[in-house]
């Protein structure tokens, strides 16, 4: 089986930077992918690591290292519109069905 | 505009209905799936269907039956539900089915059971 664990919850101010982090236990590992999610809003993507390393995607920049089980997304130069909640997720048996973390909300503050 | 639409937006049933949720994907995908997402929960893969077949099934109740009768569409049909299986029920597509694959969700549809 498959678990993802990250904080339930962290608040910033604009224009911090802010680590989102992602433990997780797998039986067979591919990857970490990120998500982001505002409030009724879809799920969207914001990255995948495959290897141990930091992946830099704008503001976004994802990390990963495979034997510590653990990851973190780090979001910089924050703004409001990047309160959302966000979500770790590792595909499972076989590289497919996705499992994802309960997810962490972000609530940057003016 | 993610590419993958879903309908209706909002359903109230009552726990002797039938309705279906529905899924349309514009993208050419080949991979799609449904999840459920219930308020402080991960979100929970319940069925997917690669090139319209079913590979997997995670234990989900028999009063869920998924649907896939072409690549860009998927049902998720509903009979005798109970009230906590009210949440936002989410399709998604991926090109294929490798780790490294983007999923693509709808906007989800949000239901209540009452």
């Amino acid at each position: 089986g498959q678990s993802l664990e990250q904080p339930s919850e962290v608040t910033a101010v604009e224009g911090a930077i802010v680590q989102i982090n992602c433990t997780y236990q797998t039986s067979g590992f591919y990857g970490l992918s990120w998500y982001q999610q505002h409030d009724g809003g879809a799920p969207t993507f914001l990255s995948y690591n495959a290897l141990d390393g930091l992946e830099e995607t704008g503001r976004f920049s994802s990390f990963l290292s495979r034997s510590d089980s653990y990851g973190y997304l780090l979001l910089q130069e924050l703004q409001m519109k990047d309160s959302a909640s966000y979500f770790c997720a590792a595909p499972g048996a076989y590289g497919q069905n996705f499992v994802f973390g309960p997810g962490t909300r972000l609530s940057v503050l003016p | 505009e993610t590419g993958v639409t879903q309908t209706p937006r909002h359903l109230v049933m009552g726990m002797t209905n039938k309705k279906s949720l529905k899924c349309e994907q514009h993208l050419g995908h080949n991979a799609m799936y449904w999840y459920k997402q219930s308020a402080k929960k991960p979100l929970e893969l319940m069925f997917v269907y690669s090139l319209e077949e079913r590979v997997e099934n995670n234990s989900v109740p028999s009063r869920f039956s998924p649907e896939c009768p072409n690549s860009s569409h998927l049902f998720l049909h509903l009979h005798t539900l109970q009230p906590e299986d009210s949440a936002l029920y989410l399709c998604a597509s991926s090109q294929g089915l490798i780790s490294n694959e983007k999923l693509f969700f709808g906007s989800g549809t949000q239901l209540s059971v009452l």
